[in-house]
Formats: C-alpha cells, sequence, structure tokens
C-alpha cells in the first residue's frame, strides 16, 4: 500500500533562509501529493499540491518539486519567516488507495528571527 | 467562508463512556473524511464518505468505532465504549471532489481517563 515518509524529522533556519523539506513515497501509483502546515493545537492547513503529470508547480513563497524517477518530493519555502514555524506533512494518495492519503510522519520546522 | 467546524474541541470521560464527537463540513464539499492523530501512529484515516455514503471505513480500529453521516451538513463518529487508548486528536476533513486539497477542521481533543 501507500507509505509516505519523511528523511529529517526536524529543521531550523534562519529568519530569511530559504527551507527545504523533503519527503519519500513507496507507491509508484501514487498520483497526488499534497503539503499540509499543522500549528499547535490546529488542523492541518493546506499549503499546495501537485500531481504526476507535472514535476513542478509554484505558490506564494512555496514550490513543491515531485521526482517520480526516485519517489521523491519537496517543498521549497522561500524567504522563510517565524510565521512558518509548524509541522510540516506530505501526503499522497493514488493507485489502489484511490481518494484516501496517507501522511508523512512530518517536520518540525523553525525559524529562528 | 466557515470551514470545518468541530465539537467539541476538548472531551474528557471516563473509560467505558459513549463519546459523540460532531463534524459540519464545507458546504459543497462531496467527500468527507475522519482522522486521528496520535503522537505514535501520526495521522491516520478512520473512514470517509462521498455524498453521504460510507466508502472505506478500513481504518475504524474497532467495532466500538461507528460514524454516520445522515446528511450533506453533518457527520458523527461516535465511540461505544471509549477506553484510554483512543485518547488522541480527531480531525474532520472535507474535499469538493476526491483527489483535490482536503480542509481541515481543528479537531476534537479527546481523553479518556
Amino acid at each position: 500500500g501507500e507509505s509516505v515518509g519523511l528523511h529529517l524529522p526536524t529543521l531550523s533556519v534562519q529568519e530569511g533562509d530559504n527551507s527545504i523539506i523533503n519527503c519519500a513515497y513507496s507507491n509508484s501509483a501514487s498520483d497526488y501529493f499534497i503539503w499540509y502546515k499543522q500549528e499547535s493545537g490546529k488542523g492541518p492547513q493546506f499549503i499546495i499540491d501537485i500531481r504526476s503529470n507535472m514535476d513542478k508547480r509554484q505558490g506564494q513563497r512555496v514550490t513543491v518539486l515531485l521526482n517520480k524517477t526516485v519517489k521523491h518530493l519537496s517543498l521549497q519555502i522561500a524567504a522563510t519567516q517565524p510565521g512558518d514555524s509548524a509541522v510540516y506533512f506530505c501526503a499522497g494518495a493514488g493507485g489502489t488507495s484511490y481518494g484516501k492519503l496517507t501522511f508523512g510522519q512530518g517536520t518540525i520546522l523553525t525559524v529562528h528571527p | 467562508d466557515a470551514g470545518v467546524i468541530q465539537s467539541p474541541r476538548h472531551e474528557v470521560t471516563e473509560m467505558g463512556q459513549e463519546v459523540t464527537l460532531r463534524c459540519k463540513p464545507i458546504s459543497g464539499h462531496d467527500y468527507l473524511f475522519w482522522y486521528r492523530q496520535t503522537m505514535m501512529r501520526g495521522l491516520e484515516l478512520l473512514i470517509y464518505f462521498n455524498n453521504n455514503v460510507p466508502i472505506d471505513d478500513s481504518g475504524m480500529p474497532e467495532d466500538r468505532f461507528s460514524a454516520k453521516m445522515p446528511n450533506a451538513s453533518f457527520s458523527t463518529l461516535k465511540i461505544q465504549p471509549s477506553e484510554p487508548r483512543d485518547s488522541a486528536v480527531y480531525f474532520c476533513a472535507s474535499s469538493f471532489r476526491v483527489n483535490q486539497p482536503q480542509h481541515f477542521g481543528d479537531g476534537t481533543r479527546l481523553s479518556i481517563l
């Protein structure tokens, strides 16, 4: 079945730096991926998504890259701000798990002023 | 627009009691999802509905758990009888279509003593 995991559990950066959060997945049939941000005491908040027919998608200060060859995706945050401090989750769906998102463990991003 | 609304935000009850969690999805969303989040297991999908019909309940841990969606604007997740190991944060999410961004409520923090 779908398995989505993260390489790094924590990431600390200085304000203004760019942040890169990585995620690996195991199911080659996965065709939809999504990144969420979760702040303490709140539910996951949608950041950006990407489908398997794309390898890059940009939003406001965020970019998601998808490498289907090595089953890897990343979230890049430009000019990281203290308000970006949160837990970031990747999730994927597709194949036999159509409609069911499987979440990674999460990466804690801490931004120092 | 109002987001996904969950109630109660916090619930503390004794082992053996019945617990009912409530969710109001975003208007017009056809899909509704129930998740459980713990430190040990992360975010797990319990069940999801399409147009009020349960599609996949393979994540429901035991027969003590049940979920209903009597209409497009309301769903419940019930645990009877509750056990301490059910303590977790329970999230409800909704999406317009499958494999589109799911929007989460702020969850119910459940503690079973």
